[in-house]
């Protein structure tokens, strides 16, 4: 049974047009949620942990939001730039992180 | 600050042939060290992590080993590659309590 699930698995915005990315989980205790972004080629880089239910945090167009089943990744006026696979990942019971397999975001000028 | 470094960034081996990937990390120690492989189109797959020198916990039965001779050295040995191990190779660290990860740059293992 799949324990993070992302979606969509692919999503194409025009630039401006603000959206967002889902990750549902099944697993209880959660010690933490992660978002990353990778490009083509690249090693994931970091965005954002959040830990508790209501909990927010924002950089510059993106903002993540987490509630007991699941997190938002909102993309405000999204531009060219924005374009990757963004990832979501948790840790609930130890050291590991559990991976989705990712949302892959185009944004079209 | 802390840094990782991961080598080499592509590689193309034969069937058959040995592999061996070095990752390192500075700035930090006792870190936890971690191998993901990445195939196209897909999620992270961790392969092995380590809590310390000479412990290494691998999560999937495959033609690969790891190593971890340092505390902030850690290696991803073959044998004999298969074509099926070809994919994007990631080492990350991060420090306990768990908390996020911070990737290398990857190294992309093709198998011919």
């Amino acid at each position: 049974e799949d324990q993070v699930t992302q979606s969509p698995e692919a999503l194409r915005l025009q630039e401006g047009e603000s959206s967002s990315l889902n990750c549902s989980y099944t697993v209880s205790g959660l010690r933490g949620l992660f978002w990353y972004r990778q490009d083509p080629g690249k090693g994931p880089e970091f965005l954002f942990t959040l830990y508790s239910a209501g909990e927010e945090k924002e950089k510059e167009r993106l903002k993540a939001t987490l509630t007991k089943k699941e997190s938002f990744l909102h993309i405000t006026a999204p531009k060219p730039e924005d374009s990757a696979t963004y990832l979501c990942a948790l840790s609930y019971n130890t050291d590991k992180l559990i991976f989705g397999t990712g949302t892959r975001l185009q944004v079209f000028p | 600050s802390q840094t990782i470094h991961q080598w080499p960034a592509t590689l193309v081996q034969p069937v058959g042939s040995p592999l061996s990937l070095e990752c390192t990390v500075e700035g930090t120690s006792n870190p936890n060290l971690y191998w993901y492989r990445q195939a196209a189109g897909r999620g992270l797959q961790l392969l092995f992590y380590s809590v310390g020198i000479g412990q290494i916990s691998s999560e999937v039965p495959q033609n690969l080993s790891a190593s971890r001779p340092q505390d902030r050295q850690f290696i991803l040995s073959s044998k004999k590659l298969l074509l099926s191990d070809s994919g994007f190779y990631l080492c990350a660290w991060s420090v306990r309590p768990s908390g996020g990860y911070t990737f290398g740059s990857g190294t992309r293992l093709t198998v011919v």
